[in-house]
């Protein structure tokens, strides 16, 4: 299995909350992926990395920011959690593009 | 117009069956095309990748591109009860995936 863990794994929390979702891995890989699965909606890109401090926005980052300061460590914030946040977030890492490997797996909810 | 479209589902068969999964593309440009598989509870995991157009067989899967009607397939023989999961296709491009919305297929013994 590739190299990849996130934390926390489960986490509750309050309506404008700041919260972080760590995801890390071993495999020195150049892309690192945050994405958000809800029913219906399949896979949602919200931030992805090609590199350390080189991000993107994905198809949903209203509300979230990332930051990569090294290559194995990957952190999504979510500065105020709303409702609509709750969810289950993906970290996936890739060498060159292609292939994505995914964690385990973040899930969030906020009451 | 999603740039990835999949049969949604879900789609329940007996053990044994051929089960046909399904995704169209709207870009010509794609050159690459993965199949994930998802159990419950539990992150994607790729299962078949295959480059421009034709068959691509492993073990009881076959990956099918038709890059002239922008279609892709994944096709299971022989299903098993284990091959129940989430199957979502997937078109890497620029360093990023676009994913289908996954198609859930429980195989009944």
């Amino acid at each position: 299995d590739a190299g990849i863990t996130q934390s926390p794994r489960h986490k509750v929390t309050e309506t404008g909350t700041p919260v972080t979702l760590r995801c890390h891995q071993t495999e020195n890989h150049r892309y690192m992926y945050w994405y958000r699965q809800d029913p219906g909606h399949g896979l949602r890109l919200i931030h992805y990395s090609y590199g350390v401090k080189d991000t993107d926005k994905g198809e949903v980052s209203d509300g979230y920011s990332v930051s990569r300061s090294k290559t194995e460590d990957f952190l999504l914030t979510l500065e105020s959690a709303t409702s609509s946040q709750t969810s289950v977030y993906f970290c996936a890492i890739s060498e060159n593009g292609g292939e994505q490997f995914f964690g385990p797996g973040t899930r969030l909810t906020v009451l | 117009q999603k740039e990835v479209e999949q049969d949604p589902g879900p789609l329940s068969v007996p053990e044994g069956a051929i089960v046909s999964l399904n995704c169209t593309y709207s870009n010509s440009a794609f050159q690459y095309f993965m199949w994930y598989r998802q159990y419950s509870r539990k992150g994607p995991e790729l299962l078949m990748y295959t480059y421009s157009s034709g068959n691509k067989e492993d073990g009881r899967f076959t990956a099918q591109v038709d890059k002239s009607s922008k279609y892709i397939s994944l096709f299971i023989r022989d299903s098993q009860p284990s091959d129940s999961a989430t199957y979502l296709c997937a078109i890497p491009d620029a360093g990023k995936s676009t994913f289908g919305d996954g198609t859930t297929l429980t195989v009944k013994p």
